[in-house]
């Protein structure tokens, strides 16, 4: 049973270009949710989606950022224009959701980089 | 508005004793807490939880209380081996809400030999 798996592990892109991070879910979770991680600090809600469904966005920043969770396929964390200030790990979780005691499960992370 | 708070950021303890580590949250809804453990340049995994019904939850070497009144909660490591090391985030949740987690900061734990 594949654990969250997310890629690619380390992403650089140059200043004004789109990053693109993707995180497939454990299998049978149907919750997933996106955390950044700046340099010496804690981990930052960012996003709580459900299947072709977005619950909670409050940790997005309002511009640039945008995330989805297909019907089929991994969810996917967008960034356009991306700036220094962008780099960070981003790590991706999934659960089964649903009020249930499961925890959530993370993936190794991506590493973004923008220079 | 930080929900979930921890308010050491690093502790230091000799192999051997007892690690505990602190948390606070603000948020009187939050029915399900956990405790999360992170080595460098990896992702966050599952220690422990404890559901808002019970004060306490053991698991081998560790042991989570929880106090609601006083909306505290603490890990307890015993005894603490070098490979526990690491950061430590505490996270809470309100199910009754949605199952959006909320974490901390962290505290990063040095095991000392």
């Amino acid at each position: 049973n594949a654990g969250v798996m997310q890629n690619p592990r380390h992403l650089v892109r140059r200043r004004g270009q789109e990053a693109r991070l993707r995180c497939s879910p454990m299998k049978g979770h149907s919750h997933v949710y996106w955390y950044r991680q700046l340099p010496e600090e804690g981990l930052k809600f960012m996003v709580y989606l459900q299947k072709e469904n977005i619950i909670d966005e409050s940790g997005m920043p309002k511009e640039r950022f945008s995330a989805e969770f297909p019907k089929e396929g991994p969810s996917i964390l967008r960034i356009q224009q991306v700036v220094r200030g962008d780099s960070a790990a981003y790590f991706c979780a999934s659960s089964q959701g649903g009020g249930s005691n499961t925890e959530a499960f993370f993936g190794q992370g991506t590493r973004l980089t923008v220079v | 508005d930080q929900q979930v708070k921890q308010n050491s950021p690093s502790l230091s303890v000799q192999e051997g004793r007892i690690s505990i580590l602190n948390c606070d949250y603000t948020n009187s809804m939050f029915d399900y807490f956990l405790w999360y453990k992170k080595y460098p340049a990896e992702g966050p995994t599952f220690l422990i939880s404890i559901s808002s019904i019970k004060d306490k939850n053991e698991d081998g070497r560790f042991t989570v209380f929880l106090n609601k009144s006083a909306k505290h909660l603490s890990l307890h490591i015993v005894p603490s081996q070098p490979g526990d090391s690491a950061v430590y985030f505490c996270a809470a949740s309100d199910r009754g809400r949605d199952d959006k987690i909320i974490f901390g900061k962290g505290t990063r734990l040095h095991i000392l030999p």
